[in-house]
């Protein structure tokens, strides 16, 4: 069974801070994703990768970025967190578009 | 028009009812389609693929319907355990930012 393993289940940090979510999966997929889910607005992308140090914007990357230096790991940063970005972060990987993606636990991030 | 449309419901059914929902969707080069469910406060996970022809996993069933650009999933003899919101998920081909998530269903099942 793929996992997809997130580096914290809750998260709790101040505005104006550096904040790193972590993604590891064990699968060897190619395509990983960060997205963040909201109530009333479902999963909303906000980068993936495709390839090591390859990376695409999403539907909302503003306020973030990402770091894919090893196949297994996909990193999100805020780069200076605030409170809209309190929300529940997903990673997901899949080896193929078009096949199933696996998501991590996720992390419920608040920024207070 | 959005990209995927779903009723948010929730839809709250009895123990043993059939229920149904479907999940539009505007662009007809979506390639690949899916169901997942959710439980609170956890993470999606994939309930079935949806092909062409239609399939069925024990008390599932999935259809396609490419002309009226359209998928549904069928949910016989329900249990308690199938309370969850199911999210449709549609992938284009060639890129990895054309998966599309819908916003999901809410289905309740009450004893």
């Amino acid at each position: 069974d793929v996992k997809v393993t997130q580096s914290s289940r809750y998260l709790v940090k101040r505005t104006g801070e550096k904040v790193f979510l972590e993604c590891v999966q064990d699968m060897d997929h190619e395509n990983m994703f960060w997205y963040r889910q909201d109530p009333g607005l479902g999963l909303r992308l906000i980068y993936f990768s495709y390839d090591v140090k390859m990376k695409e914007k999403g539907d909302i990357p503003e306020g973030y970025s990402v770091s894919r230096e090893k196949k297994e790991r996909f990193s999100l940063i805020l780069e200076s967190a605030s409170t809209n970005q309190t929300s529940m972060y997903l990673c997901a990987s899949t080896r193929e578009v078009g096949q199933p993606q696996h998501f991590g636990d996720g992390t419920r991030l608040s920024i207070l | 028009r959005k990209e995927v449309e779903q009723d948010p419901g929730p839809f709250n059914v009895p123990e043993g009812a059939t229920v149904a929902f479907n999940c539009t969707y505007s662009n007809s080069a979506s390639q690949s389609f899916f169901w997942y469910r959710q439980d609170c406060r956890k993470e999606p996970k994939l309930l079935m693929s949806v092909y062409s022809s239609g399939n069925e996993d024990g008390r599932f069933t999935a259809q396609l319907n490419r002309a009226s650009q359209y998928i549904s999933l069928l949910i016989r003899d329900s249990k308690l355990s199938d309370s969850a919101t199911y999210l449709c998920v549609l992938t284009g081909y060639s890129s990895a930012s054309k998966i599309i998530f819908g916003s999901g269903t809410r289905l309740s099942i009450r004893p």
